[in-house]
Order: structure tokens, then sequence, then C-alpha cells
């Protein structure tokens, strides 16, 4: 099956600095989806994002389909943005829709 | 605007015990799928359906655990006989049926199992 890698495993961060977590996958994708899982453990939808960028905030992301990997930005890091940062994607196939998820990148974000 | 709604939020089981999980999609969507996340992993597919039919079940148990999205009323994943590796969160996903898969998935806030 699709094989998805997040780098860096885990991120200490001071508060006011940027972060870029990075997500390779090894196959051709029509869905990628950043999430972030906060202490409680809820999964919050940040981008849809099979290929080009977004932005949202202080927020954006990047998938570059053809060399098959996504980059989530974080700008100006706050405490709030501590947690598990998982990319997920579905594979192309036309009819494949189960999310394959990420290892996830732990975020700290200390005063 | 109501997103996917999950309940109950944590479910506490003995051993031998049924646990049911309820999962009600975002309005207008038809899709619906289940995640298992153990503790300090990360999220594993078990099941996807539509309205009355099972898709894909690739990711679930053989044994003990099954899945059903009926024509009114929630989604139901249903666990019989609990035993202590079922302990985990059971997150529920739903989409709307676009044509071409790889339609964004909007996830509920998850029930945490405790056996």
């Amino acid at each position: 099956g699709i094989q998805v890698e997040q780098s860096p495993p885990d991120l200490i961060l001071q508060e006011g600095a940027n972060s870029t977590l990075r997500c390779n996958f090894s196959d051709s994708v029509n869905n990628l989806q950043w999430f972030h899982q906060n202490p409680w453990g809820q999964l919050i939808n940040l981008f849809y994002i099979p290929s080009g960028t977004k932005q949202n905030g202080r927020l954006s992301a990047t998938t570059v389909a053809t060399e098959r990997y996504s980059l989530l930005y974080i700008s100006s890091s706050q405490t709030t943005d501590s947690g598990v940062y998982f990319c997920a994607v579905i594979i192309n196939t036309g009819t494949a829709s189960k999310l394959t998820f990420g290892t996830g990148t732990r975020l700290q974000v200390t005063l | 605007n109501a997103g996917v709604m999950q309940n109950p939020r944590h479910l506490v089981r003995r051993r031998g015990q049924e646990a049911r999980l309820r999962c009600s999609p975002m309005k207008g969507h038809s899709h619906v799928y289940w995640y298992r996340q153990l503790p300090e992993e990360g999220l594993k597919f078990m099941v996807y359906l539509q309205k009355e039919n099972i898709i894909d079940e690739s990711g679930m148990p053989k044994e003990r655990f099954s899945a059903e999205f009926p024509k009114e009323g929630p989604s139901i994943l249903r666990i019989q006989q609990v035993v202590r590796g079922d302990s985990a969160a059971y997150f529920c996903a739903s989409s709307p049926g676009l044509a071409g898969g790889g339609n964004e998935q909007f996830f509920g806030p998850g029930t945490r199992l405790t056996v």
C-alpha cells in the first residue's frame, strides 16, 4: 500500500518561531489533507490540498503532486498550535476513498 | 451548521461486553468512514459505507467488529465481546458523494473506548 512519511517526528519551538513540516508519499494521490490533533484529542481539518498552495491565517500549505510531497508552514507559532499534525492521502485510482495517515509530527510550542 | 456528530464521547466497557458507537454525518453527506486510533499512534482506516451498503471493509478486523449505515438514522460501529486491545479512540468521518473519489473528509470528535 501507499507509504506516508512525515518529518520531523518531534519539534519544539519557542512562541513566535516559524516551522515547516513535511509529508512524503509513495504514490499518485487525488486527496491530501492536513490535520491538527489538539491535546484534547480533537482532529481539526487544516487543509484539503491535493495540489497547489493554500493559506489560512498563519498557516499555509503546498503540495507538489508530481514530486510526491507536501509542506505545512506555521508562522509566528503560538502555544495553541501545540499538538500532533497529521498528513493523510487517498491514492488516485478513481474509486479509492480511504485516507492513509502518516505517523505525525508532534509539535510543542513553549513560552 | 452541525458537523459530524459522534456519541457517546466516552464509553467504558468490561471485557466481554458489547460496545456500540454512533455517527451522524454532516448534512448533505452520504459517505461515512470509520477510523481507529490506538494510543500514541496515527489513525487507521476501518470501513467505508454509503447508505445501506458497505463499500470497503478492508481495515476491519474479521471477528467481533461490524458496521452499518441504515437508510434512516446514524451509522453504527459495533464491537462484540470487547477485549483490552479494543481500547482506542474511534473516529467517524463523512464526505459528499462527489464523482471521482478523493473527496475531502470531515471528522467527528471521536469516541474514546476504555475496556
